[in-house]
């Protein structure tokens, strides 16, 4: 069936540095691919979307692009910032539902 | 504004007690789920319903129930059957099945 890897956290930055997730998945025919962040307390909020191969998503100074050939769709952020510090979910999407991954607490410092 | 709203934020039960958690939707979107989440596991999907008066059991359906009744609404019951309760509740909805979804500000259960 349908899964979604995120590589584990938390991690931790210092403010302007780069940030990196790692999302790999596995899927059956051609899913779109989502990344959702939650801040404490919250429900989570669409960040950034891509339907098909080779689609970059892009919001808020955050980057994705749809890899079909590694099957990935890794995060990625130039410069972080204080307020970027919440848990960031991978997801796609299946016939029926979206499936998640395990979601990476990402924390900036100061 | 449209959005998904759920209800109450915060819950407290006994042990023994079926309690019922709100969701309501105005964003006319056929597709809505119920996720629990607990501390470092993600979400799991308890419930989903693609359509009114359907739904279907998601990863960890028992000791849970739903209804759907009404496009709108897609209350969850956790009933006394489900053994460890404490979690935080989201609900979701979408457009149809597997399209990106909206999710609600969560509801807190704790079993006192």
């Amino acid at each position: 069936g349908d899964s979604v890897t995120q590589m584990e956290g938390p991690v931790t930055l210092s403010e302007e540095a780069f940030l990196t997730i790692n999302c790999t998945y596995t899927a059956t025919g051609y899913p779109s691919l989502f990344w959702y962040v939650q801040y404490p307390g919250e429900g989570l909020q669409l960040l950034l979307k891509a339907t098909k191969a080779d689609d970059k998503g892009s919001n808020k100074g955050f980057e994705a692009t749809y890899r079909k050939e590694t099957t990935s769709f890794h995060l990625e952020k130039g410069s972080v910032q204080v307020s970027d510090s919440a848990v960031y979910f991978c997801a796609l999407s299946g016939e029926y539902k979206l499936s998640f991954g395990a979601g990476t607490t990402v924390t900036v410092r100061a | 504004d449209g959005g998904i709203t759920q209800s109450p934020k915060y819950l407290f039960r006994k042990e023994g007690q079926n309690v019922t958690l709100s969701c309501e939707q105005n964003l006319n979107h056929d597709a809505m789920y119920w996720y629990r989440q607990d501390p470092g596991q993600g979400l799991r999907l308890i419930y989903y319903s693609q359509i009114v008066n359907d739904f279907q059991k998601g990863d960890i359906a028992e000791g849970y129930s739903v209804s759907r009744e009404k496009k709108e609404s897609f209350p969850l019951t956790v009933t006394s059957a489900q053994k460890n309760p404490t979690a935080f509740y989201l609900c979701a909805s979408s457009l149809s099945g597997g399209r990106k979804a909206f999710f609600g500000q969560g509801t807190r259960l704790t079993v006192v």
